[in-house]
């Protein structure tokens, strides 16, 4: 039930952008991503429902596949607050209401 | 928006005694909530899911008679970790599904010692 996401850990310049990746081997009825700082509960940053969505806000956006087994969490021009653990994660109706995160993906910002 | 709380914040204890965790959905009934672990540096992991009125179902590996959940109201379910050990020593959250979201707790940490 847990998406895998890839890369397990990147670090970059601040300025830089990150491509974050979540691949299941079925088709997710959803798709959330989270950021979690040090210590902290993991804060919401977005959702798709719809195969083919792309949304964004800011500077971080975010796309679900067609075939909805692939999400991509894009960041551009990254500041340093960036910096945490990123989770995807699917709930609803697919999974028994029962929300899977992914297995985590560290990012670090340096100036 | 939809708020659940969660306490204590962080809690130390002696091994072989037990620890409560609540957590409460504040404007909203929550019929179903979800209790995960989060050992450092990993992934939280799914260790239950709390049915209001009924029993709660436990992800496979989980041992049900060690960690003990209660939901007797539709704004409260308790995580007790009975009999604790240093192993138990993690990040324990609780979320509730709103609508097509989920809402965490801000957690609870255990150390036990």
């Amino acid at each position: 039930q847990q998406p895998v996401q890839s890369p397990q850990a990147v670090i970059l310049r601040e300025g830089e952008d990150a491509v974050i990746n979540c691949s299941s081997s079925k088709a997710l009825y959803s798709v959330h991503w989270y950021r979690q700082k040090h210590g902290e509960a993991p804060v919401f940053l977005m959702i798709l429902l719809k195969g083919g969505e792309q949304k964004g806000h800011e500077k971080i956006s975010a796309s679900f596949n067609e075939k909805k087994q692939q999400s991509s969490l894009y960041l551009t021009a990254s500041q340093l607050s960036y910096s945490g653990t990123y989770f995807c994660g699917t709930g609803g109706t697919n999974t028994g209401n029962q929300f899977y995160f992914g297995t985590g993906t560290s990012l670090t910002v340096i100036p | 928006g939809a708020v659940v709380s969660q306490h204590p914040s962080w809690v130390i204890c002696k091994s072989g005694t037990s620890v409560k965790i609540e957590c409460r959905s504040l404007d909203f009934q929550a019929t179903t909530m979800f209790w995960y672990r989060q050992f450092p540096k990993q992934s939280l992991m799914l260790m239950a899911t709390s049915n209001e009125g009924s029993k709660a179902t436990y992800e496979q590996g989980v041992e049900k008679d060690k960690f003990l959940i209660n939901h007797a109201s539709l704004t409260l379910s308790t995580l007790t970790v009975t009999s604790a050990h240093p192993e138990d020593s993690s990040f324990y959250i609780c979320s509730a599904r709103t609508g097509h979201g989920y809402t965490f707790g801000s957690g609870t940490r255990l150390t036990v010692v």
